[in-house]
């Protein structure tokens, strides 16, 4: 099993909704990632967990909240977005943080915020 | 500002022919480039990974170049095919924060019968 799924795959909120998007892989990495990426726009990474501990938040709001229940699993709670958080979300894995192997990438919740 | 840079007009090409993508960085050199290909709406996917000490690598029609003294990765499809038609983008690393992929906003290549 090589894939990161991710669901939903589509949604729509509120900017007053609390929502959760989720990552779920098998295949023993021990690294994952979320990362954003605008229509036309490189994906920015925004999270990254190695071992299920945050190693990296590249200065993301508050709003979005990350959490890694165990190896296999990474959610991003959201809370209060704005419209211009619409966006695709990636969700990613590797082997670990440090081995120089490639990320694994899920197929994104296309997210919009009304 | 470290930018990583890709031609960001489509490159339309005849089936058969090479593709050639080109990916520029400045600032820091990454230890590794990466190459995905993105399909609209879906997440990238992994093509290649070159490190700073290679020069060329290859799988089956896709070959990538990396010129640290330009600053510069090459990406080629040979004999591409209609079915290569997507976006191609480019990412480095550093040696100390693998973790930290910056891309390059990516190249649409569109490849005719």
């Amino acid at each position: 099993d090589t894939e990161v799924t991710q669901t939903p795959k589509h949604l729509v909120m509120g900017m007053t909704n609390k929502k959760s998007l989720k990552c779920e892989q098998h295949m023993g990495h021990r690294a994952m990632y979320w990362y954003k990426q605008k229509a036309k726009k490189p994906p920015e990474l925004m999270f990254v967990y190695s071992y299920e501990k945050l190693s990296i938040n590249e200065s993301v709001p508050s709003r979005f909240s990350p959490e890694c229940p165990n190896s296999s699993l990474l959610n991003l709670h959201l809370h209060a977005l704005q419209p211009e958080d619409s966006a695709l979300y990636l969700c990613a894995s590797s082997l670990d943080a440090d081995r120089r192997t490639e990320a694994f990438f899920g197929q994104g919740t296309r997210l919009t915020v009304v | 500002s470290q930018k990583i840079e890709q031609n960001s007009e489509a490159l339309n090409i005849q089936e058969g022919k090479t593709a050639t993508l080109t990916c520029n960085y400045t600032n820091y050199s990454p230890a590794y480039l990466q190459w995905y290909r993105q399909d609209p709406g879906r997440g990238p996917v992994f093509l290649l990974l070159i490190r700073e000490n290679e020069k060329e690598k290859r799988k089956e029609r896709l070959k990538v170049t990396f010129d640290t003294t330009l600053k510069q990765s090459l990406f080629h499809i040979t004999a591409s095919q209609p079915a290569d038609s997507a976006t191609y983008l480019c990412a480095r690393s550093r040696a100390d924060s693998w973790g930290k992929l910056q891309f390059g906003a990516g190249t649409q290549v569109v490849v005719t019968p």
